[in-house]
C-alpha cells in the first residue's frame, strides 16, 4: 500500500505570495491532519480533517487555512507568506475504526520564504 | 495552552547500555500518550503508545507513564547506534479508540549511541 505523499517536496516563495500543498493520505484513511516543523517550535499541529470537515484547529493565524476533497486527499493554503512559515510542513493520515492510535506521515514539504 | 516538555539533549548513551526519555505535560485531560522517532531529514513514526499507568514494553522500548505525576517516559535498552534520533513526546486527549490526529508535540530530544 502506498504512503502518504505529498507535493511539492520543496517550494521556495518571496513574502507576500500565497502557497498551496498537497497532501494525498493513505488509500481508505479518511482523517488527514497537517503539522508545522520549525527547529525553534518544534513539531506544531495546524488542522485536522475528516470526512472533508475541519475537526479540528491548531494555534496559527488566520492566513492558513486548509481543506479536504471527497477522496480524502487534502490542501492547505498560506496566504501573505512571512519568513516565519519557513518550515516543513508535514501531513499525516489516520485509519479509520476501533483501536486505530497512530498517524502516518508523509515525508514533508520543505517551504522557504525569501 | 498545553505544553509538553522535554529534555532536549543531545542525551548521549554508549552502544548496550539503557537510554531514558522524559516527558512531562500540563493536560491533566490526556487521555493518550506516544513516542514518535524522528530520524534526521524524514518524518516521525509511532514506535509506542500507552494509554494506562504503568509500564508498556515492546520489544527493547518500555513506556512508563504516570497520570497523577503527569509524566512519561520512554527507555531504550541495549541502546544501538541505529536508535540516533529525536523521540518526540506526544499526548492525546483522545481515548483508545479515537483518531488522534490533533497532537501536542513536545520539542524532542535529541539520542545518540556512541559505538
Amino acid at each position: 500500500k502506498a504512503g502518504v505523499t505529498q507535493t511539492p517536496r520543496y517550494l521556495i516563495k518571496t513574502r507576500g505570495q500565497q502557497v498551496t500543498l498537497s497532501c494525498s493520505p493513505i488509500s481508505g484513511h479518511r482523517s488527514v491532519s497537517w503539522y508545522q516543523q520549525t527547529p525553534g517550535q518544534g513539531l506544531q499541529f495546524l488542522f485536522e480533517y475528516f470526512s472533508e470537515t475541519q475537526r479540528n484547529k491548531g494555534n496559527f493565524p488566520g492566513r492558513f487555512s486548509g481543506r479536504q476533497f471527497s477522496n480524502s486527499r487534502s490542501e492547505m493554503n498560506v496566504s501573505t507568506l512571512e519568513l516565519g512559515d519557513s518550515a516543513l510542513y508535514l501531513c499525516a493520515s489516520s485509519p479509520p475504526g476501533q483501536g486505530t492510535d497512530t498517524q502516518y506521515f508523509g515525508p514533508g514539504t520543505r517551504l522557504t520564504v525569501l | 495552552q498545553k505544553e509538553v516538555e522535554q529534555n532536549s539533549g543531545p542525551l548521549s548513551v554508549p552502544e548496550g547500555a539503557i537510554a531514558s526519555l522524559n516527558c512531562t505535560y500540563s493536560d491533566r485531560g490526556s487521555q493518550s500518550f506516544f513516542w514518535y522517532r524522528q530520524y534526521s531529514g524524514k518524518s516521525p513514526e509511532l514506535i509506542m503508545s500507552i494509554y494506562s499507568n504503568g509500564d508498556k514494553e515492546d520489544g527493547r522500548f518500555t513506556a512508563q507513564l504516570n497520570k497523577a505525576s503527569q509524566y512519561v517516559s520512554l527507555l531504550i535498552r541495549d541502546s544501538q547506534p541505529s536508535d540516533s534520533a529525536t523521540y518526540l513526546c506526544a499526548p492525546g486527549e483522545r481515548n483508545y479508540g479515537g483518531s488522534q490526529g490533533n497532537l501536542i508535540f513536545g520539542k524532542g530530544t535529541k539520542l545518540s549511541v556512541k559505538p
